[in-house]
């Protein structure tokens, strides 16, 4: 089956520091890859994606690139910010008529000052 | 890409009772999907909604107890039917995609349900 496995939160850092959040995914098919972000109260917002191997998918900072072979799908950002503060989620999708995302369970980022 | 509003943004309901919500989306889009995220979890798909019949539902889930109707492109509506308080979850509807792989698919802002 479909699954996507995230990096346990929650996750707490100073501003400017580096941020790395492990994905990794189980695939029947050939997925595409996302990132999302819930920030407090509000709904989850497209962050950024890839649809195939070795694409680097970046946005606001983030990227993150398909790696085929390590099956990952890795978030990093190189300084945070306290508005980097939300819950990010990992998904895949794959076109078996109708395209579903499979989430993972959701890492909670903090951002300290 | 496509903006989802929905509503209701929260609502606190009696056991036994019944909420619907509701997501427009402001251009046409192939699919929909409604989703429930419970208290610090992650989010489940409950139904794919189709234009025009009756939705798909994923295991665990039935259209009696979640029905779902999409009359059309831009609109589609979610039932909690007989509610308790394990409905408690925020619910979320999603759409998008024109079946090319990799389309990101757009979120409503969600609704916030708490049962009492």
């Amino acid at each position: 089956g479909n699954s996507v496995t995230q990096m346990e939160g929650p996750v707490t850092l100073s501003e400017e520091a580096f941020l790395t959040i492990n994905c990794t995914y189980t695939a029947t098919g050939y997925p595409s890859l996302f990132w999302y972000v819930q920030y407090p109260g509000e709904g989850l917002q497209l962050l950024l994606k890839a649809t195939k191997a070795d694409d680097k998918g970046s946005n606001k900072g983030f990227e993150a690139t398909y790696r085929k072979e390590t099956t990952s799908f890795h978030l990093e950002k190189g300084s945070v910010q306290v508005s980097d503060s939300a819950v990010y989620f990992c998904a895949l999708s794959v076109i078996q008529g109708a395209q579903k995302l499979v989430f993972g369970q959701g890492t909670r980022l903090t951002i300290n000052p | 890409s496509a903006v989802i509003s929905q509503k209701p943004s929260r609502d606190i309901c009696q056991r036994g009772t019944s909420l619907t919500i509701q997501c427009q989306v402001d251009s046409q889009v192939t699919m929909m999907f409604w989703y429930r995220q419970q208290p610090g979890q992650s989010l489940t798909l409950i139904a794919t909604a189709n234009q025009g019949s009756e939705a798909t539902y994923e295991s665990g889930f039935v259209i009696d107890k979640f029905p779902i109707s999409r009359p059309n492109l831009t609109f589609s509506t979610l039932t909690v039917s007989n509610m308790s308080p394990e409905d408690s979850s925020i619910y979320l509807c999603s759409g998008g995609g024109q079946g090319a792989q990799g389309y990101g698919y757009t979120f409503g802002s969600g609704t916030r349900l708490t049962v009492v």
